[in-house]
């Protein structure tokens, strides 16, 4: 069964630092890797998707890695904002499109 | 603009009273959307995925005839949930399909509250 693991579960930085998002999962054999973004109340905005054949995607300020063979993946983000506190959620694509999610990280940066 | 529209937003239903939350497709037709479950500081957990014109596929420890759900239409899956307690309070979320872009949206998410 696939397992998904986030840490730390909450992160309080102040403003323009940069940080790491780790994110574990247990079988290797995942089709794709996507994180999201969850604001308070709302539904999941998409990220960045890790087709499995990729190492990274970047998308502005954000960066996400992948290394399947160890099933590891981290979301950088530089120069946070407080509009990136939000929680960040790492999900491994199955067959199907079944996500499994990690239970996220909180980030909450301070102005 | 969002692509994948729930409805409602939030709902507060009395015990024994069934509820039904929709998720609609704008701009794309979905054969296949999926139903997740959220509660308060743990992850999504996927509970069924629903199939266009044909039975919906429930996830392990998922009730069928608690949880119906139906995808009469190729923009539209709807989730009913009878009988609520108020365990089932919960954040609903779906998400659905784009076969042709192979892109997966997610909607805004239903709150439900049971009392």
């Amino acid at each position: 069964k696939q397992e998904v693991t986030q840490i730390p579960a909450a992160l309080s930085v102040p403003e323009g630092e940069n940080l790491v998002l780790n994110c574990s999962f247990t079988d290797s054999a995942i089709y794709n890797l996507q994180w999201f973004r969850q604001d308070p109340g709302k539904g999941l905005t998409s990220l960045l998707l890790i087709q499995s054949s990729q190492r990274e995607q970047t998308s502005g300020r954000l960066n996400a890695s992948l290394d399947k063979s160890s099933g590891r993946s981290t979301l950088y983000i530089a120069a946070s904002q407080p509009g990136d506190s939000a929680t960040y959620l790492c999900a491994v694509i199955r067959d199907g499109n079944k996500l499994v999610f990690g239970a996220g990280t909180i980030l909450r940066v301070k102005s | 603009g969002a692509v994948v529209s729930q409805h409602p937003s939030w709902v507060i239903c009395k015990s024994g009273t069934s509820v039904k939350i929709e998720c609609r497709s704008l701009d794309f037709q979905a054969t296949t959307m999926f139903w997740y479950r959220q509660f308060p500081k743990q992850s999504l957990m996927l509970m069924a995925t629903s199939n266009e014109g044909s039975k919906a596929t429930y996830e392990q420890g998922v009730e069928k005839d608690k949880f119906l759900i139906n995808h009469a239409s190729l923009t539209l899956s709807t989730l009913t949930v009878t009988s609520a307690h108020p365990e089932d309070s919960s954040f609903y979320i779906c998400s659905a399909r784009d076969e042709v872009g192979n892109t997966i949206y997610f909607g805004e998410g239903s709150w439900l509250t049971v009392v």
